[in-house]
This record gives C-alpha cells, sequence and structure tokens, in this order.
C-alpha cells in the first residue's frame, strides 16, 4: 500500500506543452514537497506546499487539503524541463511517490 | 555558501568493510536526512535527525548507523557492508522538518 501516489509513471511531450502531474496522498500531512531530479542525478527542491498554490517562474504547484491531491503544472514545457518528478508528503513520517519521468522532445 | 556537501562522491567497497559517509551543511538549518535510492527507484529515507543530538529512523535503517556531531555535520556509517547496500546516498539539510530540503550531490557506493 503506497501512502504517495503519483501519475502519470512516465510522460513525454512536445516541447511547448503544459504538463501536468499529479501526487494523490492518503496520510495526514503537514506540507507537501516537489523535488527535481535530473538525469546527472543531482536532486533541487522545487516546492514546499501547506496550502494554495506557488508559482517559481513556468512552474506552479498547488495542494487541495480536503481532496488530499497535489499537482505541478509545467508552462511551455522545455527540453530543459526533462527530468525525474518527486512528490515527498511529510507528516508522521516522510512519504514518497515513486517519481514521474518526463520527457520533453524538442 | 557551500550549501550541502557530502563525501566521498564515489567509493568501492569489498562485503564486510565498513566506511563512514560525510555530509555538512552551512546554512544553519536544523534538520538533517539521509536517503538512499537505487536504481529504477524512488528515494527511502535511513535516519534523519530533526535537531542537533536527536536521530531517528526512517524507512530502511537497518545495518547504518548515523551520528549527529554539531549543527553542521551529520555522518552515515555502515559497520559491515553488503552488496544489498549498493546505491546512491543523498543527504539534505532543511529549516525544519516542513521546510525546504537542500539537497548533497550524493555519493555513489559500490559493495562487491
Amino acid at each position: 500500500k503506497n501512502e504517495v501516489e503519483q501519475s502519470p509513471q512516465n510522460l513525454t511531450a512536445q516541447e511547448g506543452e503544459f504538463i501536468t502531474i499529479n501526487c494523490s496522498y492518503s496520510v495526514g500531512i503537514s506540507a507537501l514537497h516537489w523535488l527535481q531530479q535530473h538525469p546527472g542525478g543531482g536532486i533541487v527542491s522545487l516546492f514546499m506546499l501547506s496550502s494554495g498554490k506557488k508559482k517559481h517562474g513556468r512552474l506552479i504547484a498547488t495542494i487541495n487539503i480536503q481532496e488530499k491531491h497535489s499537482s505541478l503544472h509545467i508552462t511551455a514545457s522545455h527540453p530543459r524541463d526533462s527530468a525525474v518528478y518527486i512528490c515527498v508528503a511529510t507528516g508522521n513520517q516522510f512519504y514518497f511517490g515513486t517519481g514521474t519521468s518526463l520527457t520533453v522532445i524538442p | 555558501n557551500a550549501g550541502v556537501t557530502q563525501t566521498p562522491k564515489f567509493q568501492v567497497l569489498k562485503t564486510g568493510q565498513s566506511m563512514t559517509l560525510q555530509c555538512a551543511q552551512d546554512m544553519n538549518h536544523n534538520s538533517m536526512y539521509w536517503y538512499r535510492q537505487d536504481p529504477g527507484m524512488g528515494l527511502r529515507l535511513i535516519y534523519y535527525s530533526a535537531s542537533e543530538g536527536t536521530t531517528d529512523k526512517g524507512e530502511v535503517p537497518n545495518g547504518y548507523n548515523v551520528s549527529r556531531l554539531n549543527k553542521r555535520e551529520f555522518s552515515l556509517r555502515l559497520e559491515s557492508a553488503a552488496p544489498s547496500q549498493t546505491s546512491v546516498y543523498f543527504c539534505a539539510s532543511s529549516g525544519d522538518r516542513e521546510e525546504t530540503q537542500y539537497f548533497g550531490p550524493g555519493t555513489r557506493l559500490l559493495v562487491l
């Protein structure tokens, strides 16, 4: 049983497309994080959310606490957005999604 | 600021050998974490430290020990390495438990 489910597992998009990655969780949480892991292995934290919506450049993250759901949107996608995106729910423990592998084709 | 640094970057061990992975952060963060990531799998938390002097087990603590030496440093020790511990190990830190985590570059460990 996975406390955090991400979808889709794999995603291929054309450059310029609008992308949505979803994260659903079944536990009580105090915060939800979105991480980005590039093909070289480095991990960057994109957002930390406890409510509402955050925007950074072309990236937007939303969370609906009542529905236990978060989304990561990428507007005007670019090949450099190709990476694995991981959601992490922080509650009594840390709960990790298995990641969404995104490939953006020029 | 260097952020989060890890040493070594790469290590090969024989089964049964011991080693310590070092992690340091210069952001005055309270919380620090050790994760492992196996090929094709997600991150799994090994141990974390909410503050200096405290440590707690994560999802996969067996075979590992940790030391929060001071606020800056959090080390991970393998007392008797096993092939199943071949992985990439990431250290991270955050101001507090719910805050944004900053990751180190990772240590690639191969146990033969």
